[in-house]
Parts: structure tokens; C-alpha cells; sequence
């Protein structure tokens, strides 16, 4: 089955602590973004990549870190520096020339 | 830059209600305009797409309208059912760049 595939679902972060949360797609898209939504709130764009080894800030890109690697993955970092990481966090994807967006089935972050 | 609002923020309705949910966004040079569900803890599923160049788009008992030059889209839900229980999101998708800007979504609920 073709699809996206974040992981993991559930993830707890220690006071200064970085954590990774993985995107995979093998649905052979170009493009991949990371959003993050608050409870009751829409989504606002962390990092987009429409290339690989390239990738942009979105509206919100300050404390996260991305790579771009492999055209089937985009991990998001949540740094330290991010203060406020507890949301619910979505990996989209998008074939380039191609409008609708894909997404996985997310990752809930919080904070021990 | 966009902003998309959706109003209202939540909705309750008697099965087999009619419902109108509303879009509104601040930037009419769109690219599309999109509908996704949301159910809840999961990703978002796409529902309609409509290009700029369209009035609407129809799938099953779901019609979504565009009128470009006042800024506002909506999405008809005929009959509805406990099982449309949900969040609505609209985004749009801008001409220049390549990212969708979300709204905040309306929470419906379906009463049987």
C-alpha cells in the first residue's frame, strides 16, 4: 500500500532534550512538509522541501531542524530551543505539478 | 499574508440536517482551494479540491463552492449523518510559492 508513515504516534521529551519524529513516503512524491497543529487550531507550516537536499522555513521554523536526504524521508528535529513543543504534529506530501496533499496519520508530541 | 478563517468554530446538528460551513480567506490570487476532514488524533483526509478557474466541486453529498472575488468558499454536507462527525478544514493554496495556509477548522458534531 502506497502511503505516508509517521513515527512515532506517542512521543514524550525531556526538558532540554532534542527528539526526532520520521516521516517516510514511498508514494514517490517530490515534495514533503512538516506542519504542527494546537488543540482546537488550524495548521501552521514548520518546513517544507520540494527537492532533495533542499529544503525552506515555513511560518514557524524556529526550533525545529529538518534534512532532506532521501526523496522518501524528511525528519523533523524538536530542539531544545523549541519552549513550547506539546502539539500534534503532521507530515504532508505533494507530487510535484500535482495539488493535492497527502498526509500520515501524525505524531503527538509532549513534554515530561 | 493569507489568512483563512473558518466561522463557525463548532457546530451541532439533528441527523439528517443540511449544514453550510464557511471559508473566508484575505488573498484572492489562490492557486486552489482545498477541504479536508480531520477525525480525531488522526491526519487529514482530502475531501474537494477546486482550482481557481471553478465554481465548485461536487462528491457525493458534499458540494464545495468558490467565489474567488470575495474572498470565500463553502461546503454543503446534504443529510447528514452521525458519521460526518468531524473536523472541516479549508486551506488555500497560493499562486506564488508552493504552501497551503490552513483555517482553524469547525468541529461538527451529528447527533443520531
Amino acid at each position: 500500500d502506497g502511503g505516508i508513515t509517521q513515527s512515532p504516534k506517542y512521543l514524550f521529551r525531556k526538558e532540554g532534550q532534542n527528539v526526532t519524529l520520521s516521516c517516510e513516503q514511498n508514494l514517490n512524491h517530490d515534495a514533503m512538509y512538516w506542519y504542527r497543529q494546537d488543540p482546537g487550531q488550524g495548521l501552521r507550516l514548520i518546513y517544507y522541501s520540494q527537492i532533495v537536499n533542499d529544503f525552506q522555513k515555513g511560518d514557524i521554523a524556529e526550533g525545529y531542524s529538518v534534512s532532506r536526504e532521501k526523496k522518501e524521508s524528511f525528519p523533523l528535529t524538536v530542539t531544545s530551543a523549541q519552549k513550547n513543543p506539546t502539539a500534534f504534529y503532521l507530515c504532508a506530501s505533494r507530487k510535484q505539478g500535482a495539488e493535492k496533499l497527502f498526509f500520515g496519520s501524525g505524531t503527538q508530541l509532549s513534554v515530561l | 499574508k493569507q489568512e483563512v478563517t473558518q466561522i463557525p468554530a463548532a457546530l451541532s446538528v439533528p441527523e439528517g440536517e443540511n449544514l453550510v460551513l464557511n471559508c473566508s480567506f484575505t488573498d484572492s490570487a489562490i492557486y486552489n482551494l482545498q477541504w479536508f476532514r480531520q477525525d480525531p488524533g488522526k491526519g487529514l483526509t482530502s475531501l474537494l479540491l477546486i482550482q481557481s478557474s471553478q465554481r465548485e466541486q461536487t462528491s457525493g453529498r458534499l458540494n464545495a463552492s468558490l467565489d474567488k472575488s470575495s474572498g470565500r468558499s463553502t461546503l454543503y454536507i446534504a443529510a447528514s449523518q452521525p458519521g460526518d462527525s468531524a473536523t472541516y478544514l479549508c486551506a488555500v493554496f497560493l499562486s506564488a510559492g508552493n504552501m497551503l495556509t490552513f483555517g482553524g477548522g469547525t468541529r461538527l458534531m451529528v447527533k443520531p
